[in-house]
């Protein structure tokens, strides 16, 4: 596609159920990014890829949180028994290898706890 | 002390004025200076990308960076309605990683 595809674009869940965002990056973009961005704060840095291994996973705010990525291509972040601090809108972005200071951001996945 | 300190704002100036949004920041390994646009329920743009010390220029948009003072500015000439929408700074010491301001919300009165 032209730019980075995220789904659901809305997700709405009860407390303690697992969660799957999906994010599709750009078409040889080998570097994958996942930020979340609460009401009011900044984009907080979750994880990153470089092809398939994840070399900073220091985000991850619990182990409640994974990510993974197959293919040098799409993504998933699994986030397991959801809390309502949760609820917030989780953005994946790509870039080529050598350039991760300029990143593409999809449109986000806004996943609400109830 | 936060690595990057952006007044969330809200900022509202009437059409046609001359916008400034800055960005202070601590860490002086940072060589890379970026302002995003992000519009209610869209991702970030990149909007203007800036590498180490002096101003760029793109259409009405002025981007400065003053590394001496650990300060980045970011100036919008003849504002729209449409340059309605949060700006985010943005920096990076090359390591492929991004520190993200707040994000300053930005309103232009018609």
């Amino acid at each position: 596609g032209a730019g980075v595809s995220q789904s659901p674009s809305n997700k709405v869940t009860e407390k303690g159920k697992d969660v799957e965002l999906r994010c599709d990056p750009i078409s040889g973009h080998t570097a994958l990014y996942w930020y979340r961005q609460s009401l009011g704060q900044g984009l907080e840095f979750l994880i990153y890829f470089q092809g398939n291994s994840a070399p900073d996973k220091s985000g991850l705010p619990s182990d409640r949180f994974s990510a993974e990525r197959t293919g040098g291509s799409v993504s998933t972040l699994t986030i397991q028994r959801t809390q309502q601090e949760d609820s917030a809108v989780y953005l994946c972005a790509s870039s080529f290898l050598d350039r991760g200071d300029i990143q593409y951001f999809g449109a986000g996945t806004r996943l609400s706890v109830l | 002390q936060k690595e990057v300190e952006q007044d969330p704002g809200p900022l509202s100036v009437p059409e046609g004025a001359i916008v400034s949004l800055n960005c202070t920041y601590s860490n002086s390994a940072f060589q890379y200076f970026m302002w995003y646009r992000q519009y209610s329920r869209k991702g970030p743009e990149l909007l203007m990308y800036t590498y180490s010390s002096g101003n760029k220029e793109d259409g009405r948009f002025t981007a400065q960076v003053d590394k001496s003072s650990k300060y980045i500015s970011l100036f919008i000439r003849d504002s729209q309605p449409s340059d309605s929408a949060t700006y985010l700074c943005a920096m990076s010491a090359g390591d492929d990683k991004i520190i993200f301001g707040k994000g300053t919300r930005l309103h232009i009165l018609p």
